[in-house]
């Protein structure tokens, strides 16, 4: 069975603070894909960024930043120099290989709520 | 802008009503979804549709029935529902790279 743990509840900051989110996942398939989702209070969810289990590179983003650890089963969000607009909860997620029909396995997710 | 989009945004409902959720893409993917989230919860699949036909149903009541029209539609039916129903309702679409892409949600309150 995937889980998907974000062991963070809420995180507080003040602008212009780095923040970053943990995420650590358990699967036993060998071929899997993580994401990221930002969901402000508008309810939305929005797809940040996908990354499969052979692909080890950490990317950047602008302000976002991930750290993909295969060894650790973790996949690490960091905002860097947060705005107000940063505040969301943001959900950490795992499925199976891509496919149309995809089954993702998501975290508790992450409140992030950045102060002036 | 989201691509998904959703009707109605919100939704009041007594128990005895039969009401539907609509939701619209128009990008293409073969893949739709219902998810459903109550308050500071992760979202929780309902059903999934690929290729305009049922793939999962994730054991929901019966009260829930979803419907697909063609590739681009997608609806929830709505019958006989109970307070602890009420939540925030989200559609989502995908492609084959599995990325999903959800609508703002139809928030639904039964009363």
């Amino acid at each position: 069975a995937q889980k998907v743990t974000q062991a963070q509840t809420e995180i507080s900051v003040v602008e212009k603070e780095d923040v970053t989110l943990d995420c650590v996942y358990e699967t036993r398939d060998t071929t899997y894909y993580l994401f990221w989702y930002k969901q402000p209070p508008s309810g939305e969810l929005v797809f940040l960024i996908r990354r499969n289990s052979f692909d080890e590179q950490n990317e950047i983003s602008g302000r976002y930043s991930w750290n993909f650890q295969k060894s650790t089963s973790s996949f690490n969000f960091t905002i860097t120099a947060s705005q107000v607009v940063d505040s969301a909860v943001y959900f950490c997620a795992l499925s199976e290989a891509p496919a149309a029909g995809n089954k993702l396995t998501f975290g508790g997710g992450t409140r992030v709520l950045v102060k002036p | 802008d989201t691509e998904v989009t959703q009707t109605p945004k919100h939704l009041v409902m007594g128990m005895t009503n039969k009401k539907s959720l609509k939701c619209e893409q128009h990008m293409g993917h073969r893949a739709m979804y219902w998810y459903k989230q109550k308050a500071k919860k992760p979202p929780e699949l309902m059903f999934v549709y690929s290729y305009e036909k049922l793939s999962i149903n994730e054991s929901v009541p019966s009260r829930f029935s979803p419907e697909c029209p063609n590739s681009s539609l997608l609806n929830l039916h709505l019958h006989a529902l109970q307070p602890e129903d009420s939540a925030l309702y989200l559609c989502a679409s995908s492609h084959y790279t599995g990325e999903l892409f959800f609508g703002e949600g139809s928030r639904l309150t039964v009363l």
